[in-house]
């Protein structure tokens, strides 16, 4: 089992629904990032938690997505209005900042939107 | 742009031979990981070099941050090797944030 986890494993939404999920980075960590992908093509960066702080995200995260980290042992990534688009395996992964050697993944949430 | 540029896209192995992946970057990066990816989606941490070569197994991996380039060797394919496998590399000055290639499907037949 994967040190870092998520939830849920499969989520599907209607077009215009909110969706969330939930990770857990592995304990220790203070670095959370999300990926984004389609189609088992490459990983696309989201956003990045440094000790529960967004430090770098891509535009498409400030206009349509909500994402937080509450505590140190949880973060939330969620899609106010689900478009088609957004249908794809979410991933979340943990790091102690600067050690890519820790850099850990979650089993993803897949997300369906119809 | 693509700051990772991987290949071969995909590739197929019988059984008990080997081959090699690579990935060329177009900026300096100061580390780079390779997953494997498995039908489930889970990504599996194969390596993590910031130089040279390291080894595990029928896989090794080497890391050449001057010339801007990495590679994966498979030897003595098994079934179990098939799946999708990622680079990865990490800018400069950018924290731990990756950027991937695209993938390679690597299928092992008997």
């Amino acid at each position: 089992d994967a040190a870092v986890t998520q939830k849920p494993r499969y989520l599907i939404k209607m077009k215009g629904q909110e969706a969330e999920m939930k990770c857990i980075p592995e304990k220790g960590h203070t670095a959370v990032f999300w990926y984004q992908q389609k189609q088992s093509k490459e990983l696309k960066f989201l956003i990045y938690f440094q000790n529960q702080q967004p430090l770098d995200q891509i535009d498409m995260v400030k206009e349509r997505f909500s994402a937080v980290c509450p505590s140190s042992s949880l973060c939330s990534l969620g899609i106010r209005t689900c478009e088609a688009e957004d249908s794809a395996l979410y991933l979340c992964s943990s790091s102690q900042w600067g050690r890519g050697s820790d850099y850990t993944f979650g089993s993803g949430t897949r997300l369906l939107v119809i | 742009g693509d700051q990772v540029e991987q290949s071969p896209s995909a590739l197929s192995l019988h059984e008990g031979t080997g081959s090699a992946l690579r990935c060329n970057f177009t900026t300096t990066m100061r580390a780079v990981q390779w997953f494997q990816q498995n039908s489930r989606g889970s990504l599996i941490n194969l390596f993590y070099l910031a130089s040279g070569t390291k080894e595990n197994g029928r896989l090794k991996s080497t890391f050449n941050s001057k010339e801007s380039y990495s590679t994966l060797h498979i030897r003595d394919a098994q079934l179990e090797d098939s799946g999708t496998y990622f680079c990865a590399a990490e800018q400069q000055g950018t924290g731990s944030k990756l950027s991937f290639g695209k993938g390679a499907k690597l299928t092992v037949s008997p």
